[in-house]
């Protein structure tokens, strides 16, 4: 099945920007998200791509897809404490490989802002 | 626009007793809702889709007649945790789809279930 991966943990200064990275295997995927996830929360839809992008942007985010090496990441510019949370990527699979219904989400990252 | 709710936001119930869930659009009408399931510190992960007027579609490893889903209508899907049990305990997300067919799931708030 579909694989969503994610690193753990990452910690940065307040002002700096942060860089959140994700891979994922389904090739055929259709639009890839971004959510977060504050505690005790649901899931806050930040941005999503289509996967015919390179690039997006939205304010402080930027979202890049490497469609070839199956590689997303999302950047935090002038990351501030309230961005601390954990991001989940998600990618709806293509009807090849399931249908246009679900989302497979990564295992997620804990943003730490540190004054 | 595109809310999600549900309610309880928290409960706390005894083992052997049932938990009812409720996940309400409440400014849009949702054909298909998600049932998702959260560990701590870990992903969320998707125990069945539900389909107003149909029968859910369960994840493989899900026990259908443990968690019972009911989508009468297009704003309310419920969530029944059936004879709960401590390992039961996490917390459940719904998800819905906006009936545009814009595909886009809008998240509640989720529940934290505690079984003693």
């Amino acid at each position: 099945g579909e694989d969503v991966e994610q690193s753990l943990f990452l910690s940065v200064r307040e002002g700096d920007s942060s860089v959140i990275n994700c891979t994922y295997t389904d090739s055929s995927s259709t639009y890839l998200y971004w959510y977060k996830q504050e505690p005790g929360a649901g899931l806050q839809l930040l941005t999503y791509i289509f996967s015919n992008m390179d690039m997006k942007q939205d304010q402080r985010l930027t979202v890049l897809l490497n469609k070839k090496d199956k590689h997303l990441s999302l950047r935090i510019a002038d990351t501030q404490t309230g961005d601390s949370a954990i991001y989940f990527c998600a990618e709806r699979p293509g009807i090849l490989t399931g249908g246009g219904n679900k989302l497979t989400f990564g295992t997620g990252t804990q943003l730490k802002v540190e004054l | 626009g595109a809310v999600v709710s549900q309610h309880p936001s928290w409960v706390i119930c005894k083992s052997g007793t049932s938990v009812k869930i409720e996940c309400r659009s409440l400014d849009f009408q949702a054909t298909t809702m998600f049932w998702y399931r959260q560990f701590p510190k870990q992903s969320l992960m998707l125990m069945a889709t539900s389909n107003e007027g149909s029968k859910a579609t369960y994840e493989q490893g899900v026990e259908k007649d443990k968690f019972l889903i009911n989508h009468a209508s297009l704003t309310l899907s419920t969530l029944t945790v059936t004879s709960a049990h401590p390992e039961d305990s996490s917390f459940y997300i719904c998800s819905a789809r906006d009936l545009s067919g814009s595909y886009e799931q809008y998240f509640g708030p989720g529940t934290r279930l505690t079984v003693t």
